[in-house]
């Protein structure tokens, strides 16, 4: 079984420029999530999906921050413009629809530098 | 929101050591996982583990959901154990909050 797959796993720009990011979840898995980990911390979340529809985004910063997960598969988070602070590593994961059991699986992230 | 406490925040052992990492949580919880980070970032499973003990090789793991917290073991470790090892708790259906993390180093 394939796990979760990200890309890009390294990106670099200007502080007011816009990156995107992909990500595919685990097949079969309904409920994807979006984690922003920076340096020395553990990951927080920005964006939680079941499916196609969004579940909690109360910790996105919408004013720069957006994120959508078309026809419940992949998803794709965009963030214009970046800010300095936006340096860190975004990590997707993903679970099954099962409130009893929802381990989550993680994919290798994506290493964002804002200069 | 619940809080997740993690100690130590570092440990340096040598080769063939054993330890102990804790992970205190402050209200009930329907998840808990360990992970390990290795040093290309990557969040690696170690154990799915909201109640009781389970093993896995070198490492095995106990939460006790009464009292809220959970210890992760791990025996004669190795320099490939280095890294950060996180604690997560979540509720029903919700995302999963972090612990800051216990650095591990081992040296041969």
């Amino acid at each position: 079984e394939a796990g979760v797959a990200q890309s890009p796993r390294y990106k670099i720009i200007e502080k007011r420029q816009s990156v995107a990011f992909w990500c595919n979840p685990i097949s079969g898995h309904a409920t994807l999530y979006w984690y922003q980990q920076i340096l020395g911390q553990g990951p927080k979340l920005l964006i939680q999906f079941q499916n196609n529809g969004v579940v909690d985004d109360s910790q996105l910063p919408k004013d720069r921050f957006s994120a959508e997960r078309l026809k419940g598969v992949d998803s794709t988070l965009k963030i214009q413009p970046a800010k300095l602070e936006d340096s860190a590593v975004y990590l997707c994961a993903s679970s099954r629809r099962d409130r009893r059991y929802n381990e989550q699986f993680f994919g290798p992230g994506t290493r964002l530098t804002v200069l | 929101g619940i809080q997740v406490e993690q100690s130590p925040p570092d440990l340096i052992l040598q080769e063939g050591a054993n330890s102990t990492l804790r992970c205190n949580f402050s209200d009930s919880v329907n998840n808990l996982q360990w992970f390990h980070q290795n040093p290309w970032g990557q969040l690696i499973n170690l154990f799915y583990i909201p109640s009781g003990t389970k093993q896995n090789g070198r490492l095995s793991a106990t939460t006790v959901a009464t009292e809220r917290y959970s210890l992760l073991y791990i025996s004669s470790s190795q320099t490939t154990d280095s890294g950060v090892y996180f604690c997560a708790v979540s509720q029903a259906g919700t995302a999963l909050i972090f612990g800051k993390g216990t650095t591990l180093s081992v040296s041969s």
